[in-house]
């Protein structure tokens, strides 16, 4: 059973950098057939795509978050990771991490959610 | 980037009756594949959102059959022929021809 646990700073301050790993548990995150990605939704909103990687590292981006975002992967850990530089108030958001299939469906698993405040 | 319109907003429906969310999209979803990229999720209060259809119509494993999806280009519609409490969330639409991009969300609530 594939399991994703999101874990990083709930409280991050104004114009730092938002760092967030997400652990695969079941495997397969060094298999070339999934990619792994993050997803936000602001409070009360709805979810907003950030972008994913595979697990050679290659990634893509939302284009309205591109020149802040980093998504990498450590598949000897298990586990991919958000950089989002630059925050601000509008940054704060539930953040999801989520496996997609190449080929097949995205995003059909999820990790519960990890809420992250920027505020100073 | 492509916009994904849900309509309505909020519904409320009695157990038992039918309810009916759209979803535009301000492009054609339709592959040259052959494939549409049209997606239905749902969450749960309380949960993280879980795929409920793909392709338009395809259930996801595990899902009732009383939930359909229909559509084509750019109009699509899903479908639950008999409400029941446990389908109460919100349900969200979502393109994944060019990246990801989610409709606002529709929120279900049971009268």
């Amino acid at each position: 059973q594939v399991r994703l646990q999101e874990s990083g700073p709930g409280l991050v301050k104004p114009s730092q950098t938002l760092s967030l790993t997400c652990t695969v548990s079941g495997g397969f995150i060094s298999s070339g057939g999934y990619y792994w990605s993050w997803i936000r939704q602001h409070p009360g909103k709805g979810l907003e795509w950030i972008g994913y990687t595979y697990y050679s590292g290659s990634a893509d981006y939302n284009p309205s978050l591109k020149s802040r975002v980093a998504i990498s992967v450590d598949t000897s850990k298990s586990q991919f990771s958000l950089n989002l530089s630059s925050v601000t108030a509008a940054d704060t958001a539930v953040y999801f991490c989520a496996r997609g299939v190449v080929g097949g469906n995205p995003f059909d698993y999820w990790g519960q959610g990890t809420l992250v405040t920027v505020s100073s | 980037d492509i916009v994904m319109t849900q309509t309505p907003l909020s519904l409320s429906v009695t157990p038992g009756q039918p309810a009916s969310i759209s979803c535009k999209s301000s492009q054609s979803l339709l592959h040259s594949d052959g494939k549409t990229y049209l997606y239905w999720y749902l969450e749960k209060p309380g949960q993280s959102p879980h795929l409920l259809m793909f392709e338009v119509s395809s259930r996801f494993s595990g899902v009732p059959d009383r939930f359909s999806g229909s559509g084509s280009g750019t109009d699509f519609t899903l479908k639950i022929s008999r409400v029941e409490a446990e389908d109460v969330g919100v349900y969200y639409c979502m393109q994944g021809i060019h990246l990801y991009t989610f409709g606002q969300g529709t929120k279900l609530e049971i009268k």
